[in-house]
């Protein structure tokens, strides 16, 4: 069972535009909400983490936006560059066993020029 | 600094063979992860290492056997290789036990026929 459920699989955006993708989780005990970018041929590298503490999270043209109460979280993604083209997965943690990060089945993005 | 190296980055195996995937971070990191990455299934957790001589079962461990050789090492064995274990498998590391920000390797391209 998929303990983060992400959405769209695949989303192409021209170049300029907002990109948006969609996470929801079940597990209440889950207080860390990662996401992690993944070019062809590379591993995950994380792009920007936040914490159910706060609603919304920016850094440079990438924002997460986080609704507690409805246990969803999304990424941003402003002006929108062909150099962003990439596979983005969702995850989450909880504070005991964190070891364990629980990830979305990831989200395929292309920006056309 | 190389930070999550991992060999070999592609292997083909025949079913029934074996063989041991070796990850090494130079990162000082006291805690190491393998996962496997499958289309549609984003990634999951197969065996982590919390700290150098101990070790934990993930999401997906049947099948796979891990070694903390030493702080730097983690290595990931395959004892019977079924098609089934053909995937993309990552080794990650972090800082500390439950720490958030993992720093993934390039990734193990496997085959099983």
């Amino acid at each position: 069972q998929q303990q983060v459920k992400q959405s769209p699989q695949s989303l192409i955006v021209q170049k300029g535009g907002i990109s948006i993708i969609n996470c929801a989780y079940e597990n209440t005990a889950f207080d860390y909400f990662p996401w992690y970018q993944q070019f062809p041929g590379k591993g995950p590298a994380l792009l920007i983490a936040i914490r159910p503490d706060v609603s919304e999270k920016k850094e440079g043209r990438f924002t997460i936006s986080f609704n507690k109460s409805a246990k969803q979280f999304s990424l941003h993604i402003m002006d929108s560059q062909p150099g962003d083209s990439a596979t983005y997965f969702c995850a989450a943690s909880e504070k005991a066993g964190a070891n364990n990060l629980f990830f979305g089945t990831g989200t395929r993005l292309t920006v056309i020029p | 600094n190389a930070g999550v190296t991992q060999t070999p980055k592609f292997q083909v195996l025949k079913t029934g063979q074996s063989m041991t995937l070796q990850c090494a971070q130079d990162m000082n990191h006291n805690s190491m992860y393998w996962y496997r990455q499958d289309p549609g299934m984003g990634l999951r957790l197969i065996y982590y290492s919390a700290s150098e001589g101990t070790t934990d079962k993930g999401e997906v461990p049947n099948g796979y056997n891990v070694s903390r050789l030493n702080k730097r090492e983690f290595s990931l064995r395959l004892e019977s290789a079924a098609p089934s274990q053909t995937s993309v498998y990552f080794c990650a590391s972090s800082d500390r036990q439950g720490a958030r920000e993992q720093y993934f390797g390039p990734g193990t391209r496997l085959t099983v026929t």
